[in-house]
């Protein structure tokens, strides 16, 4: 069962440019919701995370955006730079719980 | 560095043989994970530990696999009988128990099973 579904699959912009990867969840028990970056070879690293009271964060040029209401989140990354390309995988968490990931965005940033 | 290591990075194996694998998490961090990731998707749950204590497993892990922490620190995952859909990442985090949403992931150990 998929708890939260990401989109799109992959994504493609040119430098400066401002991606957009869209998350929706089903479970309302859920209590942060985490961005994760991954490079070929590595493991997932945490980016930015927010919790389900708070309908914006920022932190250097990633975003998040939180819609509780419709139960939806999405990750903005202004400016995007050539070293932003990687995959982008939206989380959830419940206390005391596993992480329940997405399926993935695959991001590449053209010089 | 201290981050999480994992060993192997790599390993090949014919179906039906046993593999086990380790986990080193950062050395304060009390809780530990295991996730598989299959290409094109995310990582998915297998099981986590706090401290010693195997708190929960996913109906992805089958009686074939086995996790142990012994003493708090390390972790081992066993695959017995491996089958080709064991074919996957295995990775690995930890983190501190107030914060488990934020985890930090080992490199991985990628299983090919021929």
């Amino acid at each position: 069962q998929q708890q939260v579904k990401q989109s799109p699959q992959s994504l493609i912009v040119q430098k400066g440019g401002i991606p957009i990867i869209n998350c929706a969840y089903e479970n309302t028990a859920f209590d942060y919701f985490p961005w994760y970056q991954q490079f070929p070879g590595k493991g997932p690293a945490l980016l930015i995370a927010i919790r389900p009271d708070v309908s914006e964060k920022k932190e250097g040029r990633f975003t998040i955006s939180f819609n509780k209401s419709a139960k939806q989140f999405s990750l903005h990354i202004m400016d995007s730079q050539p070293g932003d390309s990687a995959t982008y995988f939206c989380a959830a968490y419940i206390q005391g719980r596993a992480l329940t990931f997405g399926s993935g965005t695959r991001l590449q940033v053209q010089p | 560095d201290t981050g999480v290591s994992q060993d192997p990075r790599h390993k090949i194996t014919k179906r039906g043989q046993n593999v086990t694998f380790r986990c080193d998490p950062i050395s304060e961090h009390n809780r530990l994970y295991w996730y598989r990731q299959t290409l094109g998707q995310g990582p998915e749950f297998l099981t986590y530990f706090q401290n010693e204590a195997q708190l929960e497993k996913s109906r992805l892990l089958s009686d074939r696999f086995s996790a142990e922490r012994p003493k708090g620190s390390f972790s081992t995952l066993e695959i017995q009988r491996t089958e080709q859909g064991d074919s996957a990442m295995y990775l690995c985090a930890s983190s501190l128990a107030g914060t488990s949403y934020e985890q930090y992931f080992g490199p991985g150990t990628r299983l090919t099973v021929t």
